[in-house]
């Protein structure tokens, strides 16, 4: 499969714990978006990367959200002392860039904080 | 920033049926209008998209239209199908800016047999 891999696909956490996600984008994609999906809603945007440089945050990304993405290739996502509240589905796409730009998008991994 | 508003909600049509989503979006330099389709439990899909220097864009059954002016975008099916059912978002961005996707609330359609 040479699509957009996202893992895990499903994470139980307590609250207060700290998670992590990762995304392996399609080769050669030198963007990479992290949104967000509440049942029901649409995709929020959280965050990009351009290659290694992380180029804008959303302002729903609080201070306890971090991503990096440290070689240009696969990234993370770090949700840090995790609240009821950030419980959703976390997409990853990506994209060539450019002007015929295309967002693919990873199946998500879905976080549940009880 | 940008905001896109999305419409029906949920959307039941009869097989071979045309079924039409319409979008709104609030920032007049948006260029770029993608629309994703989402079964239960999977990623969602791009099915077709369309730029602000084109009016119209067709694929097999599925077209989009735009109008600049209206600030306005919409899907249209055509002899709907059982495997046409789904939740279809539509977008916008600013393809100089980032390309960050603003999506819509989503529709239901349910294609019924």
């Amino acid at each position: 499969d040479t699509g957009v891999s996202q893992n895990p696909r499903h994470k139980i956490t307590k609250r207060g714990q700290n998670v992590t996600f990762r995304c392996d984008p399609i080769s050669e994609h030198n963007r990479l978006y992290w949104y967000r999906q509440t049942l029901g809603q649409g995709p929020e945007f959280l965050t990009y990367f351009q290659n290694e440089a992380q180029l804008e945050k959303s302002r729903l990304l609080s201070d306890r959200f971090s991503a990096e993405r440290p070689k240009g290739s696969f990234s993370t996502l770090e949700i840090q002392r995790t609240e009821q509240g950030d419980s959703a589905m976390y997409l990853c796409a990506s994209s060539l860039g450019g002007f015929d730009e295309k967002l693919f998008f990873g199946s998500g991994t879905q976080l549940s904080v009880l | 920033g940008e905001n896109v508003e999305q419409h029906p909600s949920t959307l039941s049509v009869q097989e071979g049926d045309s079924a039409v989503i319409k979008c709104t979006y609030s920032d007049s330099a948006s260029n770029y209008f993608p629309w994703y389709k989402q079964e239960l439990g999977k990623r969602p899909q791009l099915i077709i998209d369309i730029r602000s220097n084109v009016g119209e864009k067709k694929d097999q059954r599925i077209a989009v239209t735009l109008n600049k002016t209206a600030k306005h975008f919409s899907l249209h099916i055509t002899e709907t199908q059982p495997e046409d059912s789904a939740v279809y978002f539509c977008a916008a961005s600013i393809q100089a800016a980032g390309n960050k996707l603003t999506f819509g609330g989503g529709t239901r359609v349910l294609v019924k047999p």
